[in-house]
């Protein structure tokens, strides 16, 4: 079973639009951490939210984590090509030390 | 600069025989891990070390071997009785582990190709 669900698994807009990924657990997060990956290459740390209701943001890109703690969206706004990539959620679960992270959504952005 | 080295980036090697992957850190972190990744899987954990001479298995520990003799290396064996090697491997590392402080730093990866 997989523990933390995202969507979409891809994506494809146009240059300018926005979107949004979102990534969910039917456990409680202790900690929700965002990458991107590029194709082929390794994880690139884009932020960590902690806090039920927590929000951050970075550039055009902002996370936020739910009250409860389960659920957590990504939000690119005004989208462009740099954004292309894969964008994973990690998280460690309440039921121990081991980091899970989800199945990724492949992002596309058109000129 | 500190960071995280995997090598070699591409790797091929004939059925039956057993590869190490390299993975090397000068960030002073206490824990490293590693995964696999597979088209449409996301990232599997393998093994993962939160100290010197420990590490325990992951969820797809089966072929694999580890070893942590050195604070800055965790080299990954991928045996012969691994059915399915050929995957992208990464190599991560973080201050600790639990309580939301796991912010962990990637290598670049490992591309195995076993025929």
């Amino acid at each position: 079973s997989q523990e933390l669900e995202q969507s979409p698994q891809s994506l494809i807009v146009q240059e300018g639009k926005n979107l949004t990924i979102n990534c969910t657990s039917s456990k409680t997060l202790y900690g929700l951490y965002w990458y991107k990956q590029k194709y082929g290459e390794g994880l690139i740390f884009l932020m960590m939210l902690q806090k039920g209701g927590e929000e951050k943001s970075h550039e055009k890109i902002t996370a936020k984590l739910d009250e409860k703690k389960q659920q957590s969206s990504l939000h690119i706004t005004a989208s462009q090509p740099s954004h292309a990539g894969i964008y994973l959620c990690g998280a460690e679960m309440n039921t121990g030390n081991q980091f899970y992270f989800g199945t990724g959504t492949s992002l596309t952005v058109i000129p | 600069d500190g960071g995280i080295t995997q090598s070699p980036k591409y790797l091929f090697r004939k059925e039956g025989q057993n590869v190490t992957l390299s993975c090397e850190q000068n960030l002073n972190h206490d824990a490293m891990y590693w995964y696999r990744q597979d088209p449409g899987q996301g990232l599997r954990l393998i093994y993962y070390s939160q100290i010197v001479n420990d590490f325990q298995k992951g969820d797809i520990a089966e072929g694999y071997s580890v070893s942590r003799e050195k604070k800055e290396s965790f080299p990954l064996t991928v045996t012969s009785a691994q059915k399915n090697p050929t995957a992208f491997y990464l190599c991560a590392s973080s201050i600790v582990t639990g309580g939301g402080n796991g912010e962990q730093y990637f290598g670049p990866g490992t591309r195995l190709t076993v025929t």
